[in-house]
C-alpha cells in the first residue's frame, strides 16, 4: 500500500463552486504529480512539482490551480467549478523524477 | 499527443491463459513502465525496464523492450480472475525525463 492520500473519494457539486482537492504523501517524495482522468481513458498530466514553491502546468491545459507549500501536501484548487471538469484526478508522487510513482486512489469530480 | 499506445485495447481470456498486451511510442526514452489500474481506482506499479535492457520478469510478469522498434510487450503467465484491470505503459523520455507519460490502456479481463 502507497502511503498517499486523498480526499474526498468522491464530491458531487455545483456549478460556480469552488473547491479544492487534496493530496497528502508520508513518504517524504520532492516529485508530486495531478492527472486528469476520464472513465476508460489514458491519464493526462495537469500538474507537477520538484519539490517546495515549485509548481508547473502539464501537457494537459488546466483552468485549476496547485501550491506546494509543505513536501507531504499538493492540493489541487477550481476557483469555478463547471460541468466540463468533471473527471477523476489522480495525484502521485515519486521519489525521482522519471521512475516508479505511487498514486493515490483519485477523487471522482461530477460537477452538477 | 500521448506517448505511449497500447495494442490491443481490450482483450478477454480464460483464467489460466496469458495474455499480451503491447506498448509503442515515438520519442527516445530513458526506461519504461507499467502500471495496473483497478476500476475506478488509483494506479499500482508492476515493473519498470530501462533502455539498455531487453527483458525483465517479476512473477508471473515478463517484460520485454525493444528500442529500435520503440515497442514493449507485457505478458502475463497464467493469467487469474484477480488480474481483470486496465493495463498502461509508461514512458520516461531521455534527456530530462521528469514528465513520464502513459499510454491509452488495455482492458483486460479475466473470465474465471
Amino acid at each position: 500500500e502507497a502511503d498517499i492520500y486523498q480526499t474526498p473519494r468522491y464530491l458531487v457539486i455545483g456549478t460556480g463552486k469552488k473547491i479544492t482537492l487534496e493530496c497528502s504523501q508520508t513518504m517524504g517524495h520532492d516529485k508530486m504529480y495531478w492527472y486528469q482522468q476520464d472513465p476508460g481513458m489514458e491519464l493526462h498530466l495537469i500538474h507537477y512539482s520538484y519539490g517546495v514553491n515549485s509548481t508547473e502546468k502539464g501537457d494537459l491545459s488546466s483552468e485549476s490551480t496547485v501550491s506546494r507549500i509543505r513536501t507531504e501536501h499538493f492540493p489541487l484548487t477550481l476557483e469555478s467549478a463547471r460541468p466540463s471538469h468533471t473527471s477523476q484526478y489522480l495525484c502521485a508522487s515519486s521519489p525521482r523524477a522519471g521512475l516508479e510513482a505511487f498514486f493515490g486512489q483519485g477523487t471522482r469530480l461530477t460537477v452538477v | 499527443s500521448q506517448q505511449g499506445e497500447e495494442d490491443p485495447q481490450a482483450l478477454s481470456i480464460q483464467e489460466g491463459e496469458n495474455a499480451t498486451m503491447n506498448c509503442s511510442y515515438k520519442t527516445s526514452i530513458n526506461n519504461l513502465q507499467w502500471y495496473r489500474q483497478n476500476s475506478g481506482r488509483g494506479l499500482v506499479h508492476l515493473i519498470l525496464i530501462r533502455s539498455n535492457e531487453r527483458e525483465k520478469h517479476s512473477g508471473r510478469l515478463r517484460v520485454t523492450l525493444d528500442t529500435s522498434k520503440k515497442s514493449s510487450s507485457l505478458l502475463i503467465t497464467a493469467s487469474r480472475a484477480a488480474d481483470t484491470a486496465s493495463y498502461f505503459c509508461a514512458t520516461a523520455p531521455s534527456g530530462g525525463y521528469q514528465k513520464v507519460t502513459f499510454g491509452t490502456g488495455t482492458k483486460l479481463q479475466v473470465i474465471p
